[in-house]
């Protein structure tokens, strides 16, 4: 089973400003890899699929990098709805397929 | 865009089974996966498993592989996701999502809180 671990744990933020995450796989999953924002008391939604493709309704402020072991999912001039909990899923051609652990976005 | 509800809330006794299900609003289910995810109170998402009803696929998490069941009902538009020998670390809020692309979820149902307790 791939294992899957995100950096930081919280990030702190100014509204405005950059946030960058880290998600990291155990072993290289290609470009298999999912970003996903979730608010409390809401399901996930699906952020950024391919490791860089913006999925339907995110602005282009909205970017992933990253390829094999790797990934980043960064967020400029930050919004007040952008606060969330955010999470990496890899999708590789060798299932089960496994979730990070989250990346926290809060107001600084 | 295709939505998914699922069933409502449900609270059984330790050793219980639970069958949840997830009707999409389209015939989605004939050529897209759906994936099973759970979250525990306060926890992050745990992948549960995958089924495709187009290619005859089914993937589990090694964690649930044996206890749990996927199966798909493309007559009805539904999903379901049945758990066996349910155990007090089972409580958790259980979400259907439709593939975006094979393996990530583009379309979530609203979540069923499934409650384990003696």
């Amino acid at each position: 089973e791939i294992v899957m671990t995100q950096s930081p744990v919280t990030l702190s933020v100014s509204p405005g400003e950059r946030a960058t995450l880290s998600c990291r796989a155990s072993q290289s999953v290609g470009s298999n890899l999912a970003w996903y924002q979730q608010k409390p008391g809401q399901p996930p939604r699906l952020v950024m699929y391919g490791a860089s493709t913006r999925a339907t309704g995110f602005p282009a402020r909205f970017g992933g990098s990253g390829y094999g072991t790797e990934f980043t999912l960064t967020i400029s001039n930050l919004q007040s709805e952008d606060f969330a909990v955010y999470y990496c899923q890899q999708y590789s051609n060798r299932p089960p397929w496994t979730f990070g652990p989250g990346t926290k976005v809060e107001i600084k | 865009q295709v939505q998914l509800v699922q069933s409502e809330a449900e609270v059984k006794k330790p050793g219980a089974s639970v069958k949840v299900s997830c009707t999409a609003s389209d015939n989605s289910f004939s050529s897209y996966g759906v994936t099973w995810v759970r979250q525990a109170p306060g926890q992050g998402l745990e992948w549960l498993g995958w089924i495709s009803a187009f290619i005859n696929k089914t993937h589990y998490a090694p964690r649930v592989q044996g206890r749990v069941t996927l199966t798909t009902d493309t007559s009805t538009r539904t999903a379901y996701m049945e758990l066996r020998s349910l155990r007090s670390d089972d409580t958790a809020v259980y979400y259907c999502a439709r593939d975006y692309v094979t393996g990530a979820g583009g379309y979530w149902g609203q979540g069923t809180l499934v409650t384990v307790s003696s």
